[in-house]
């Protein structure tokens, strides 16, 4: 199965916000809301954003959220901050042999 | 502090063995499944499998079944991924990540990632 289909990059101005996009199919965004967010700096460990399309964990900020309409899901960073500047991964259930569909990575850059 | 605490770098010859590890501190382990997340250089996230500790359940992703082995050791909190004979392509950073017990399909907790190089 494919990865699901993020953007390369993604740029917003400190202050403004910012939309990545993550299409799927009927076979996994489509078909489950268990879509996840990850922010990945280089060398340091992902951090779990958004869980179950639009759920926030404890600590994250509300500037962070998830939405899903069909195929696809989207994650807005609202008021860019320079430590917002990383890689951003969505992730999908798509079936009990792969419970972690991951998107092909947007790196978002604060300007 | 929930954590998980990987090895070091390993630099390996193609045609080795490695295990490298993943030390779980601050939660119950045997209670919530362990990931293994790969990203190739340059590349994205791939999941790999996963291994519930409590009974040793484990899937493997298609693409890396036969590939590499999961494995746990309950008496120290510890999660392993294991390759019997390691090939150039292997190299990567290697991940492990938590997954909460029950209809939860995210990733709460990441380890900072293992630098597997295997070159001659």
């Amino acid at each position: 199965q494919s990865a699901l289909t993020q953007p390369p990059s993604a740029s917003g101005s400190p202050g403004h916000s910012v939309t990545i996009s993550c299409t799927g199919t009927t076979s996994d965004i489509g078909d489950y809301n268990y879509v996840s967010w990850y922010q990945h700096h280089p060398g340091q460990a992902p951090k779990l954003l958004i869980f179950e399309v639009s759920k926030r964990p404890s600590g994250v900020p509300d500037r962070f959220s998830g939405s899903k309409s069909g195929n696809t899901a989207s994650l807005t960073v609202s008021g860019l901050q320079a430590e917002d500047e990383a890689d951003y991964y969505c992730s999908s259930y798509a079936g009990i042999n792969n419970p972690f569909l991951f998107g092909t990575g947007t790196k978002v850059t604060v300007l | 502090e929930v954590q998980l605490v990987q090895s070091g770098a390993e630099v390996k010859q193609p045609g080795e063995s490695l295990k490298i590890s993943c030390k779980a501190s601050g939660y119950i382990f045997i209670n919530n499944w362990i990931a293994w997340v790969r990203q190739m250089p340059g590349k994205g996230l791939e999941w790999m499998g996963i291994i519930y500790p409590a009974d040793s359940e484990t899937r493997y992703s298609p693409s890396f079944q036969g590939q590499v082995t999961i494995s746990v050791d309950k008496s120290i909190n510890t999660a392993y991924l294991h390759w019997s004979s390691l090939k150039a392509s292997d190299s990567a950073v290697y991940y492990c990540a938590r997954r909460p017990a029950g209809y939860y399909y995210y990733m709460d907790v990441w380890g900072k990632g293992t630098t597997v190089t295997v070159s001659s």
